[in-house]
C-alpha cells in the first residue's frame, strides 16, 4: 500500500538550517509528484509548492522563494525539503503529499514532521 | 492567486444532525475544487474531490455540491468520528493550489 513516511521532529535554533525527508513506498516515486504544505500552530494548511519527480523541477508558492529547497534522491523513493536561515515563524507542522495528477488531489499524505525554531 | 474563502469558521452540531459548510472561490474554478478532513494531530484526508466525486473509502454521508464559486460539502448525519476541521481546495490553478482557512466542526 501507498505509504509516505516522513522524519522525526527537529529543535533548532534561529540561522540555523533543517531537512525534512518523505519516504515513499508503494509506488514508484517518479510517478506521482510531491508537495509541501506547512500547518503552522493552530493555523490552516498552506500549499508550499511541488516538485515534479520526473524531471526534478520545483515549483515554489508566493512566500517560499529563497530559503526552501525542495529535493530528491530517486535511488531511496525520498523527496526532501529543506529550510535555511531559520526563523521563529518557521515552527510548524510540514507535510509531503502526493499529487495525483488527473484531478489534481493530493491523495496521500505524510505523517508530519514537527519543526521547532527557538533560542 | 485565487482565494479559497470558507464559511462558517466554527460550527456546533450534535451527532446525527445534518451540517452544511460552504467554500467560495474568488473567481470561477469549475469544478475544481478538493475537500480535506483533519483530525487534532493527524494529516488531512481527501473525503471529496471534483467538487463531488466521492474518494474511495469514504463514508456515503459525505456529499459535495457546487461549481463555478459556491461550493457545499454535506455530511447527511453527524457521527462522532466526523468532528474535525474541514478544507476546501481549488485545483484550477495548475501548480497554484489554495486551501481555504478551515471550518472546525464541533460537538454541541
Amino acid at each position: 500500500q501507498v505509504q509516505l513516511v516522513q522524519s522525526g521532529s527537529e529543535l533548532k535554533k534561529p540561522g540555523a538550517s533543517v531537512k525534512v525527508s518523505c519516504k515513499a513506498s508503494g509506488y514508484t516515486l517518479s510517478s506521482y509528484g510531491m508537495n509541501w504544505v506547512r500547518q503552522a500552530p493552530g493555523q490552516g494548511l498552506e500549499w508550499m509548492g511541488w516538485i515534479n519527480t520526473n524531471t526534478g523541477n520545483p515549483t515554489y508558492a508566493q512566500g517560499f522563494t529563497g530559503r526552501f529547497v525542495f529535493s530528491l534522491d530517486t535511488s531511496v523513493s525520498t523527496a526532501y525539503l529543506q529550510i535555511s536561515s531559520l526563523k521563529a515563524e518557521d515552527t510548524a507542522v510540514y507535510y509531503c503529499a502526493r499529487l495525483e495528477d488527473t484531478d489534481y488531489i493530493f491523495d496521500y499524505w505524510g505523517q508530519g514532521t514537527l519543526v521547532t525554531v527557538s533560542s | 492567486d485565487i482565494q479559497m474563502t470558507q464559511s462558517p469558521s466554527s460550527l456546533s452540531a450534535s451527532v446525527g444532525d445534518r451540517v452544511t459548510l460552504t467554500c467560495r472561490a474568488s473567481q470561477s474554478i469549475s469544478s475544481y475544487l478538493n475537500w480535506y478532513q483533519q483530525k487534532p494531530g493527524k494529516a488531512p484526508n481527501l473525503l471529496i474531490y471534483a467538487a463531488s466525486s466521492l474518494q474511495s473509502g469514504v463514508p456515503s454521508r459525505f456529499s459535495g455540491s457546487g461549481s463555478g464559486t459556491d461550493f457545499t460539502l454535506t455530511i447527511s448525519s453527524l457521527q462522532p468520528e466526523d468532528f474535525a476541521t474541514y478544507y476546501c481546495q481549488q485545483s484550477y490553478s495548475t501548480l497554484s493550489w489554495t486551501f481555504g482557512q478551515g471550518t472546525k466542526v464541533e460537538i454541541k
